[in-house]
């Protein structure tokens, strides 16, 4: 089956203490992104990748770190997580950046930092 | 800078009923726009793409590059429509070659 996972789905960790979530996708997607969804403020991008070893920053990558060793995975890392990092965060991948482009998200995963 | 603004954060209409979800947006070039939906417990899916300039579950939405704008609007609204939408944009210009911008997210609720 066609599938972006991420892992772990619910995380509560203290200030501090690094944490990386996983995404991995099966349908050879080149596209791979992190977004965080909060009340009021929608979705906002945190990162991207256009492919491998390719990786941009979005509109709030303060704080996190990605990496893009290989096609299937985009690890979200947070090395010194902050409580305004409690948040949903979203892994989502597509077929390529172009115009008929669609994203497919993973169920998401709601961290809290105390 | 490319943004996406979504005025309403909710939006209520009874069944049968038109609904207008408004989406307006900035950005220099010429952006590709599309409207995402997520049900309740359910991922975030695509509902429709502007270049494909489909019909999808009734919905239909007309990019206005003039207004700026790509409302995403329904005839006759059905309960199963109650979900939050998101308008998105997609840039390609510059140093935001590829990035998404997501509005901040419209809750709409269809009651009987």
């Amino acid at each position: 089956e066609a599938q972006v996972t991420q892992n772990p789905r619910y995380l509560i960790t203290v200030t501090g203490k690094k944490l990386t979530v996983t995404c991995s996708q099966n349908m050879n997607h080149e596209y791979m992104s992190w977004y965080r969804q909060d009340p009021g403020l929608g979705l906002r991008q945190i990162y991207y990748s256009m492919n491998v070893e390719v990786t941009d920053k979005g509109d709030v990558p303060e704080g996190y770190k990605v990496s893009r060793k290989e096609k299937r995975n985009f690890p979200l890392i947070l090395e010194s997580p902050s409580p305004n990092q409690t948040s949903l965060y979203f892994c989502a991948s597509s077929l390529t950046s172009g115009v008929r482009q669609t994203q497919y998200f993973g169920p998401g995963t709601r961290l809290l930092v105390l | 800078a490319q943004r996406v603004t979504q005025p309403e954060k909710l939006l209520s209409v009874f069944k049968g009923a038109p609904v207008e979800l408004k989406c307006n947006y900035s950005y220099s070039g010429s952006p590709e726009l599309f409207w995402y939906v997520q049900y309740s417990r359910q991922r975030l899916q695509l509902l429709l793409r502007h270049i494909s300039r489909e019909s999808i579950k009734g919905f239909t939405a007309d990019l206005n590059k003039g207004e700026t704008s790509f409302h995403l609007k329904k005839p006759f609204a059905q309960e199963e429509d109650s979900a939050m939408y998101y308008c998105a944009l997609i840039g390609y210009g510059g140093t935001s070659y590829g990035k998404l911008t997501f509005g901040q997210g419209t809750i709409l609720t269809v009651h009987p």
